[in-house]
């Protein structure tokens, strides 16, 4: 069972390096998340989407970029890396929008380093 | 952006005690609440999700309750075991469409 599977796990990356953080889930869920885990700092949401093609931003967007050409897939795009992200990420899913009682299943995490 | 604030941060306890979180949030414009456990070197896994006022759920010795009119939910945890040792995430939803989540508390439960 497959579930919410993100790739890499780990990456160290130059200032102004790009590189796109994979998630994809199996489970034909329409909603997907990215958050970010800074240490001493809840989960902050970067971006989401309801369904393919529909994206919004959250609450820390700035330097990232996503896109949801399929249900399944929902890369996170990061163009000019900044040691302010240094984080680990965290993609969701979930079946059914949260006003109907849809909890997250999460993905392992990615942790990226800019050096 | 829902403002959502966890107490304690940090919470020791012995084997066999008691305990409970709190979560507090904005009541208006709500729309659901979540508990997650967080384990270390794992991802955060869904323990409860609340919508409506005066919900309450259980799941073996732990439970949730909610409170939308006054802005809080209560997780109570029946004799810790070392097991439950782990961040207790909560999370709440004013828009129906983004999560925004506390810093979590952290439980630390000794044999």
């Amino acid at each position: 069972n497959a579930g919410v599977t993100q790739t890499p796990k780990f990456r160290i990356l130059k200032i102004g390096q790009s590189m796109t953080l994979q998630c994809a889930q199996d489970m034909n869920h329409n909603y997907m998340y990215w958050y970010r885990q800074d240490p001493g700092m809840g989960l902050k949401l970067i971006y989401y989407s309801v369904g393919a093609g529909i994206t919004d931003k959250g609450e820390v967007p700035n330097g990232y970029n996503v896109s949801r050409s399929t249900t399944e897939d929902f890369p996170l795009r990061l163009e000019l890396a900044a040691p302010s992200q240094t984080s680990v990420y965290f993609c969701a899913s979930s079946g059914l929008g949260l006003a109907g009682g849809g909890e997250l299943f999460f993905g392992e995490g990615s942790r990226l380093t800019v050096l | 952006i829902l403002n959502v604030e966890q107490s304690p941060q940090s919470l020791h306890v012995q084997e066999g005690d008691s305990t409970n979180f709190t979560c507090s949030f904005p009541s208006s414009n709500f729309y659901a609440l979540h508990w997650y456990r967080w384990e270390t070197a794992k991802s955060p896994e869904a323990l409860f999700v609340m919508t409506l006022n005066g919900d309450e759920k259980k799941k073996g010795r732990i439970s949730a309750t909610l409170n939308t009119k006054e802005g809080y939910s209560y997780l109570y945890i029946k004799g810790s075991q070392p097991e439950d040792s782990a961040t207790y995430l909560c999370a709440g939803s004013n828009s129906g469409y983004a999560l925004n989540f506390g810093k979590g508390t952290s439980l630390l439960v000794t044999p």
